[in-house]
This record gives C-alpha cells, structure tokens and sequence, in this order.
C-alpha cells in the first residue's frame, strides 16, 4: 500500500472562494480516492477517480488525475464554512493481485472556510 | 442502514487497565479496518480483516493491542495494558470486497489514558 501526501497542510479561504488541494503519490494505482474529515467525526468518502479517468465532477467538487505526474488535485468551488473540515487522498493500488488494496492517509489538509 | 457503530464514543482510563473498543460493521461488508489518530502521527492503519480473518496487522504498535473478528457483525481492539501514549482517537472502517475499495467509518472511540 502507499499513502498520499496532501498539499498544503493547511488553507484559509473565504467563503465563496475556491479551494484547492493536492495529492502526490509514489507508485503506480488503480484508483484514488479522495475523503473529509470534520472535527470529531469519521472520515466521510467523497469521490473515487479510476486511473484511466483524468477528472470526474460531483456537485461542487472537481478532481483530476494526472497519472504521468502521480498526483490529483480536489477543486471544491463556491466554498461555504460548512466545507471547513480536513481532506486525505488515499491512492489505491492493486496489491498482490487481490481486488483490494489497504487504504492508508497522509497528514490531510486542514482546510478553514471563512464566513 | 445505521452504518458502522462503535462503541464506546469516550473512555478515559488509568494506566495499567484493560481497554476494549468495539466495532459493528455495515450488514454484507466484508472488509473491516482498524485505525487509530493522533495529532502526531495522524491516521495509521492498525489491523484489517477480510471475511473476519486478519490479512494485515502490521500496523498493531505492539503485543499489548490485539484485535478480533468473531463474525461478520461484531469486532473488538483490545489494549492491555493500556499506557498513556495510547491515546488517540480509534476509528473502525468497513467495505464490501469490491474494486473500488470505499470505506464506511464509524464515528470512532476517544480514548485517555491517565
């Protein structure tokens, strides 16, 4: 398994901004996903790009991948303060020849919407 | 679906005591996972099962933590004994065996070791 490494480690943001964050990784993957973390809470999974996909949009959110790079970044546009919350990747790749790879987080990043 | 209970939400402990934290996965998953959090080390992955048979725990710090799966609904993380550094926030995750690989977390166990 390998684990993201989230960028920044922390964003401040006004309300109504745009905020982006990126993932890098190291090894070749499968898929990678893309989580949120409010304080006290579980993380919560919000959208999986397969590696053969280059950017996927749900709501708000857009992500892209760009395998050559080893790296996704997540767009969350019209941010609103309920967007505060910390954000991991976790980049899946197949291990072993199972269907399922550990899932394992980097740091995340601390992202604080501003009202 | 009630999705994945933990229990208990907070512990707060004396060094030397036995800790155990338990965890129902979503009804038809067949993964479970065990992480911990702290603000030093962030998220680690314990331990996970498949089918309720451990296929990694790399990740249990040492011989004091263990953790078991006796059926498919029901898995415990069990710390004895338990030390100060062991506190953190422990969370228990579940998937179906599926390509994508998605988790479902609970919404962990604080615990505080005095």
């Amino acid at each position: 398994s390998q684990q993201g490494e989230e960028d920044p480690q922390a964003l401040s943001i006004q309300e109504g901004e745009n905020a982006t964050m990126n993932c890098s990784y190291k090894t070749s993957i499968n898929n990678l996903q893309w989580y949120r973390q409010n304080s006290g809470r579980g993380l919560v999974h919000l959208i999986l790009i397969r590696s053969n996909e280059r950017e996927k949009h749900s709501g708000r959110l857009r992500v892209t991948l760009d395998t050559s790079k080893k790296s996704s970044s997540l767009l969350i546009t019209a941010s609103r303060a309920a967007d505060t919350a910390s954000y991991f990747c976790a980049p899946i790749s197949n291990a072993g020849g199972t269907s399922y790879g550990k899932l394992t987080f980097g740091q995340g990043t601390i992202l604080t919407v501003h009202p | 679906d009630a999705g994945v209970i933990q229990s208990p939400r907070h512990e707060v402990t004396e060094m030397g005591q036995e800790v155990t934290l338990r965890c129902k996965p979503i009804s038809g998953h067949d993964y479970l996972f065990w992480y911990r959090q702290t603000m030093m080390r962030g998220l680690e992955l314990l331990i996970y099962f498949n089918n309720n048979v451990p296929i990694d725990d790399s990740g249990m710090p040492e011989d004091r933590f263990s953790a078991k799966m006796p059926n498919a609904s029901f898995s415990t993380l069990k710390i004895q004994p338990s030390e100060p550094r062991d506190s953190a926030v422990y969370f228990c995750a579940s998937s179906w065996e599926s390509y994508t690989g998605e988790l479902f977390f609970g919404e962990g166990s604080r615990l505080t070791v005095l």
